[in-house]
């Protein structure tokens, strides 16, 4: 069983500009969760997608947004990139089972210059 | 809003030795309870979860978790820690009733010395 990806595995990108991140949840999976993991932080929520629609927001700007597709692939995207943006973004998918384990990917490194 | 507190920021103890970490949370209605580990250079692990039932709960790698409701705690142990659990360990709650979201400790990293 293939479990969460997500791509790229490292980013690099100038303040101002906008960024794409990718998850492709584990098999089975329907709700798809994004998660900034700064350093030396645990991971804050940022959003929850279920049945291609956002299901929940945590404490970010309208500048970080997403998709989840009929696959349950989501994507993050971040528009006007500010240095504070650097950090690990972790991508989390839940099995349908009504219970909120989340198992997580190995995350996209991105870095802001 | 909810929080979730892990009290050691750094833990080392050599092999053998008993491990204790802990973790509360700033929650008073129904709560669903993990710890995940992140061993280096790897994505975060699922090591137990608390959803009801018994207050003891038993995951992988011979850890275990006792969830107290009175102090709202669910601290993570291990009666003889290897090597091989070098890692960081996270705390996560997820609010009963909430949009499904984990809020998240800080973490604390475990060194095990051999």
């Amino acid at each position: 069983e293939t479990g969460v990806t997500q791509s790229p595995t490292h980013l690099i990108k100038t303040r101002g500009q906008q960024v794409t991140l990718r998850c492709s949840s584990q098999s089975g999976h329907n709700t798809v969760s994004w998660y900034q993991q700064a350093l030396g932080q645990g991971p804050q929520f940022i959003f929850q997608y279920y049945r291609e629609e956002e299901n929940g927001r945590g404490n970010f700007p309208p500048r970080f947004s997403g998709l989840q597709f009929p696959n349950y692939s989501s994507e993050l995207n971040v528009n006007a990139l500010e240095l504070d943006d650097s950090a690990l973004y972790l991508c989390a998918s839940t099995p349908p089972t009504g219970r909120r384990e989340q198992y997580f990917g190995p995350g996209t490194r991105l870095t802001v210059t | 809003a909810q929080s979730v507190s892990q009290h050691n920021h750094h833990v080392i103890l050599s092999e053998a030795a008993s491990l204790e970490l802990g973790c509360n949370y700033s929650y008073g209605g129904t709560v669903n309870l993990f710890w995940y580990v992140q061993y280096p250079g790897q994505h975060l692990q699922l090591l137990l979860k608390y959803f009801s039932g018994d207050p003891l709960v038993k995951g992988i790698k011979g850890f275990e978790a006792e969830f107290i409701k009175s102090k709202f705690s669910f601290n993570l142990r291990k009666p003889s820690v290897q090597w091989s659990d070098t890692a960081e360990y996270f705390c996560a709650v997820n609010v009963g009733g909430s949009q499904g979201n984990l809020i998240f400790g800080k973490g604390t990293k475990l060194s095990v010395k051999p």
